[in-house]
């Protein structure tokens, strides 16, 4: 596709469910990160992708989140028994270069997960 | 661990006046980048800042990089309605993976 392309757009989970966040990033793209945005925040960097090799998952805030991009494309966030605090949208971006080099990162519109 | 700081938090101008908004690095920074984000929306990237003390324009913006890599400005001359956002800086340490996004400038114009 043309842009960065994420689902679900909305997301209801009781506390306590599973739930999986798909990035489908724009074609030939090398380096895909997902951020989490709170309600008025800035976005907070959760983990990044160069291929298909998780390079820094630093910012992963627990060991219920998980994040996989297999063939080095589609890239799913998952959370395990989710809490309450892990309402926010979830930004995944995509930038064409690599490790080391800058290059823009290109959005998607977000996956707005709440938990109730 | 690295920390970007903005401000102001928020800001309200009239139509026509200047806007600034001022990002700071706790750390060194290899490049900054600034994004706007519109109410609802998603950040889209602005402008990419690489070399120490480099001014850049856009038409009616103009970001610099500070001379020690630790701070940037964006400022916006007579603003109009289509300015009205949240305004990010990100930055990226020498080496690292990851791109830091400052706490963020909301920007509202009053016509």
């Amino acid at each position: 596709g043309a842009g960065v392309s994420q689902s679900p757009r909305y997301k209801v989970a009781k506390r306590g469910q599973d739930v999986a966040l798909r990035c489908d990033p724009i074609s030939g793209h090398v380096s895909l990160f997902w951020y989490q945005q709170a309600l008025g925040q800035g976005p907070e960097f959760l983990t990044y992708f160069q291929n298909e090799a998780q390079l820094d998952k630093s910012g992963l805030p627990s060991d219920r989140f998980f994040a996989e991009r297999p063939e080095g494309s589609v890239s799913t966030l998952k959370i395990q028994r989710t809490q309450q605090e892990d309402s926010a949208v979830y930004l995944c971006a995509s930038s064409l270069v690599g490790q080391g080099l800058t290059g823009e990162l290109f959005f998607g519109e977000g996956s707005r997960l709440t938990v109730l | 661990g690295q920390q970007v700081m903005q401000i102001p938090q928020y800001q309200h101008v009239q139509e026509g006046e200047d806007f600034t908004t001022y990002c700071n690095s706790s750390t060194t920074l290899s490049n900054i980048q600034w994004y706007k984000q519109r109410p609802g929306g998603h950040p889209v990237f602005l402008i990419q800042l690489v070399k120490s003390g480099e001014v850049k324009k856009q038409k009616r913006l103009t970001f610099q990089f500070g001379e020690a890599k630790k701070n940037s400005s964006l400022h916006i001359t007579a603003t109009q309605t289509t300015d009205v956002g949240t305004y990010f800086c990100a930055g990226r340490q020498t080496g690292a993976n990851n791109l830091f996004f400052g706490t963020g400038t909301r920007l509202t114009v009053i016509p």
